[in-house]
């Protein structure tokens, strides 16, 4: 069964400190690994779209990577506005469909 | 704004009662995906459709069921509410039925069971 485990659940930074979020995943046939970001009340947001192996992709202070068995985003210098849940999901091989497994998401909050 | 519409914002019913709740999917976007989010369960996957067909099912219950029509927008049915069925539920869309294909989220109806 495909899995999704994201770490740490809960992270506090510093405005200015950088960190990174950890998503590890089991699946078989990987078509897609999929960032969101989401606030409170809100829907999902995408951020990015990672097919394979090595693959990496940014945007403004965010950069998400990936391995064989899992990503990671980094967050550069983050700011109060970069707080928020940020989840990890995936879409694997199938012959129908193409669900997103979803981890539980790391909370971030920023503090200035 | 992900271009994708959904409607009520927030329902409020009570138990054994049903419910309808409706997404509009981003235009030109043919897959429609239903989504539940939970405290305790975080975002499930329930129902995909494509093009007005059923394309995909996850642990979506008996009594809930969902179609898309042919201007694409979809509906998803809750019927004989129970407490535990107090959620967001959250409809996607994306371009295609193919695998890759990013899915776009819309603002999610909020539904509370009393």
């Amino acid at each position: 069964e495909d899995q999704v485990t994201q770490s740490p659940e809960a992270l506090r930074l510093q405005e200015g400190e950088s960190s990174s979020l950890n998503c590890s995943y089991t699946v078989s046939g990987l078509r897609g690994l999929f960032w969101y970001r989401q606030d409170p009340g809100k829907g999902p947001e995408f951020l990015f779209t990672l097919y394979s192996a090595g693959e990496e992709k940014e945007k403004e202070r965010l950069k998400a990577t990936l391995t064989k068995k899992e990503s990671f985003l980094h967050i550069t210098a983050p700011k109060p506005e970069d707080s928020a849940t940020y989840l990890c999901a995936v879409q694997a091989e199938g012959r129908y469909g193409n669900k997103l497994v979803f981890g539980a998401g790391t909370i971030l909050r920023v503090k200035s | 704004d992900s271009g994708v519409t959904q409607t009520p914002k927030h329902l409020i019913t009570a138990t054994g009662q049903r419910v309808t709740l409706r997404c509009s999917p981003r235009s030109g976007d043919l897959s429609v995906y239903w989504y539940q989010q939970s405290l305790d369960q975080g975002l499930q996957f329930l129902i995909q459709y494509y093009n007005g067909e059923e394309r995909a099912k996850g642990n979506i219950l008996e009594r809930f069921s969902a179609q898309q029509f042919p201007d694409l927008h979809s509906e998803l049915n809750l019927s004989s509410l129970e407490l535990g069925d107090s959620a967001l539920y959250f409809c996607a869309s994306s371009v295609s039925g193919t695998s890759g294909n990013e899915q776009f989220f819309g603002p999610g109806t909020r539904l509370t069971v009393l």
